[in-house]
């Protein structure tokens, strides 16, 4: 089955600093790739996805690049605000069909210290 | 955008009842429904998966007879935690997704056995 490996574990920045997140998976059939934003007791959040079509994608202040050779992809955070603090999880997926499921990284704590 | 409700957010049950978790998609028709357990500072980790009408399919290590997964309609999934022990003190979290939508998440359920 697939694996995702997500690093770091925890990431401290100052404000308006970039925070950057990576993961990698196993399955090379893997080609949707989102990530999701949680915070304490809360239901995770998506804020941005991938497929493995496209190399990135941008959204305001977040970014995701994806090597699909390499079976990197990549989270980025530019100008943190430290309401940007959270747990952020990478997960990897098959689309096309509603059974396929998410396999999650382990998570990276972010946290933007004002 | 779609919605995915689940109830109760939280529960607090004794040693050795059964409490039940159910997940409700509002506005699609949930083909597919996978129910998640998250432990403190972990990741989630997926236990099972249904679709409409038929039995779920567990992941390893998941007790199929202690987590009892009922997905008789398309807008409803049930997680039945049955004989509860502390150790299942957890946040049980399900995720709904149609044939082609997103990965849509309930609230989460907070699960104290005491």
């Amino acid at each position: 089955g697939e694996n995702v490996e997500q690093h770091p574990s925890t990431l401290s920045v100052q404000e308006g600093d970039s925070a950057v997140i990576k993961c990698t998976y196993s399955d090379s059939a893997s080609n949707y790739f989102p990530w999701y934003k949680q915070e304490l007791g809360k239901r995770p959040q998506l804020i941005i996805d991938i497929r493995s079509n496209v190399g990135e994608k941008k959204d305001q202040r977040i970014a995701v690049t994806l090597n699909k050779t390499a079976k990197h992809f990549s989270l980025h955070i530019t100008e943190t605000q430290p309401e940007d603090s959270a747990v952020y999880f990478c997960a990897a997926s098959i689309s096309g069909g509603s059974n396929y499921k998410l396999t999650f990284g382990k998570g990276t704590l972010l946290t933007v210290n004002p | 955008g779609a919605v995915v409700s689940q109830h109760p957010s939280w529960v607090i049950c004794k040693s050795g009842t059964s409490v039940k978790i159910e997940c409700r998609s509002l506005d699609f028709q949930a083909t597919t429904m996978f129910w998640y357990r998250q432990f403190p500072k972990q990741s989630l980790m997926l236990m099972a998966t249904s679709n409409e009408g038929s039995k779920a399919t567990y992941e390893q290590g998941v007790e199929k007879d202690k987590f009892l997964i009922n997905h008789a309609s398309l807008t409803l999934s049930t997680l039945t935690v049955t004989s509860a022990h502390p150790e299942d003190s957890s946040f049980y979290i399900c995720s709904a997704r149609d044939l082609y939508g997103p990965y849509t998440f309930g609230s989460g359920t907070r699960l104290t056995v005491v």
